[in-house]
């Protein structure tokens, strides 16, 4: 299978670090991505990782270990829109079949 | 540039009913996928369609089927529809030469059925 494990919710305080963990069995993903989801809102898309490593975007960062089936998602200087699921989603397959997490819902406090 | 739009924005239809969801993907993209989301749930593929054929598919009943126009365009049809098919349906738009962050969500149908 293709199990993909987030936390369900996680609450951070403005201006801080909060990191967003998700692991998922290691057969068949072509990288991971990781999505910013409001609430009755479409998806949007944060960032891809295809290789090991950390890759950095303004105040986001991912990193993917695919020998330990292993990201994270790390918010940095923490701002109040950014309250929001976050989804980890591994494409599968020749037309990258997306396979998502439950989503981690981030509440930012001042 | 209009990304992928979707229509109805809202459904409410009655258990039994059929419903059709409507997709049209961003300028430039030829592959759509469906999705389905329930409340507090992450997005569960449904199916994608690329060249008019439907090229991959979850694990969904044969109730749900799809189309492609050769517009790229993509319907999305639930016969026989149960009280658990109500969630919202999002569809997603890539190109076909797919490179890191392809995918392109539109804002999704929400359908309830009671």
């Amino acid at each position: 299978g293709q199990n993909i494990d987030q936390p369900t919710e996680m609450t951070a305080t403005e201006g801080a670090i909060v990191q967003i963990n998700c692991t998922y069995q290691t057969s068949g993903f072509n990288g991971l991505f990781w999505y910013q989801q409001h609430a009755g809102e479409a998806p949007t898309f944060l960032s891809y990782n295809v290789l090991d490593g950390l890759e950095e975007k303004g105040r986001f960062s991912s990193f993917l270990s695919r020998s330990k089936g292993y990201s994270y998602l790390l918010l940095k200087e923490l701002q109040m829109k950014d309250s929001a699921s976050y989804l980890c989603a591994g494409p599968l397959g020749a037309g990258n079949m997306l396979t998502f997490g439950g989503g981690t819902r981030l509440m930012v406090k001042p | 540039d209009a990304g992928v739009t979707q229509s109805p924005t809202h459904l409410i239809k009655t258990r039994g009913q059929q419903v059709t969801l409507r997709c049209s993907p961003k300028s430039g993209h030829d592959t759509v996928s469906w999705y389905q989301q329930a409340l507090g749930q992450g997005p569960q593929f449904i199916f994608q369609y690329y060249e008019e054929e439907e090229r991959q598919r979850g694990n969904f009943p044969d109730r749900f089927s799809g189309h492609q126009f050769p517009n790229y365009s993509s319907e999305l049809n639930v016969n026989a529809l149960l009280l658990g098919d109500s969630a919202l349906y999002l569809c997603a738009s890539s190109p076909s030469d797919r490179g890191s962050g392809g995918y392109t969500f539109g804002s999704g149908t929400r359908l309830t059925v009671v």
